[in-house]
């Protein structure tokens, strides 16, 4: 596609719920890139895929929280158990390898209620 | 780890006026890359210009320009001839040469005044 794109925009879900959150990267790009971004925050670095293999996950918070890239194209995010303080926005980008910079999508804002 | 301090929580600025955004790192590193981002309300960040710590000269693009200070580990972004839509939130983020991690400021809002 054009851009990253990301799925769903918003996500409202309860407390102990398990969610998936789905980004579509820039077509070729290799590396992709989970952030979390709290309210009045910068974005934190979650996990990185390099290829279809996760070559940085030490931004996960904790084993609630998983992400695959089967294929190496599309990426999911899930999180399991879901608390309140897992509330953020979730955004997602790709890059080409080599290439310095990353391009985002416009994130999923993630409610837990 | 390294990090990244935006000191200005909120900025303003007359339309057609200049203003400067603030943005200090701390690294250990020789070769390391910087970047301001902008995050309109849409939420998508989007470059709006980058910096080889190798090159010494500023880099600007069109309105934006930066001023590198490597030694004093400052990276301030200028726009100039302010217009309402770069009201938006600006990141200062900082990657290293063989990194694969963006480290972010806390931003700065900004704000555009007709």
């Amino acid at each position: 596609g054009a851009g990253v794109s990301q799925t769903p925009s918003n996500k409202v879900t309860e407390k102990g719920k398990y969610v998936e959150l789905r980004c579509d990267p820039i077509s070729g790009h290799t590396a992709l890139y989970w952030y979390r971004q709290s309210l009045g925050q910068g974005p934190e670095f979650l996990i990185y895929f390099q290829g279809t293999g996760a070559a940085d996950d030490s931004g996960l918070p904790n084993d609630r929280f998983f992400a695959v890239r089967p294929e190496g194209s599309v990426s999911t995010l899930k999180i399991q158990r879901t608390e309140r303080g897992d509330s953020a926005v979730y955004l997602c980008a790709s890059s080409l390898m080599g290439y310095t910079e990353a391009f985002f999508g416009q994130g999923t804002r993630l409610t837990v209620v | 780890a390294q990090t990244v301090t935006q000191s200005q929580p909120e900025m303003s600025v007359q339309e057609a006026e200049t203003v400067t955004l603030s943005c200090t790192y701390d690294t250990s590193e020789s070769d390391y890359y910087l970047f301001w981002y902008k995050q309109p309300p849409s939420r998508q960040m989007i470059l709006v210009i980058r910096q080889e710590a190798y090159k010494q000269q500023n880099a600007t693009e069109n309105r934006f320009s930066v001023n590198f200070q490597k030694a004093a580990k400052s990276f301030s972004l200028k726009i100039s001839d302010s217009q309402l839509g770069d009201a938006a939130m600006y990141f200062c983020a900082y990657r290293s040469d063989t990194g694969n991690q963006f480290y972010f400021g806390t931003g700065t809002s900004l704000t555009v005044i007709p």
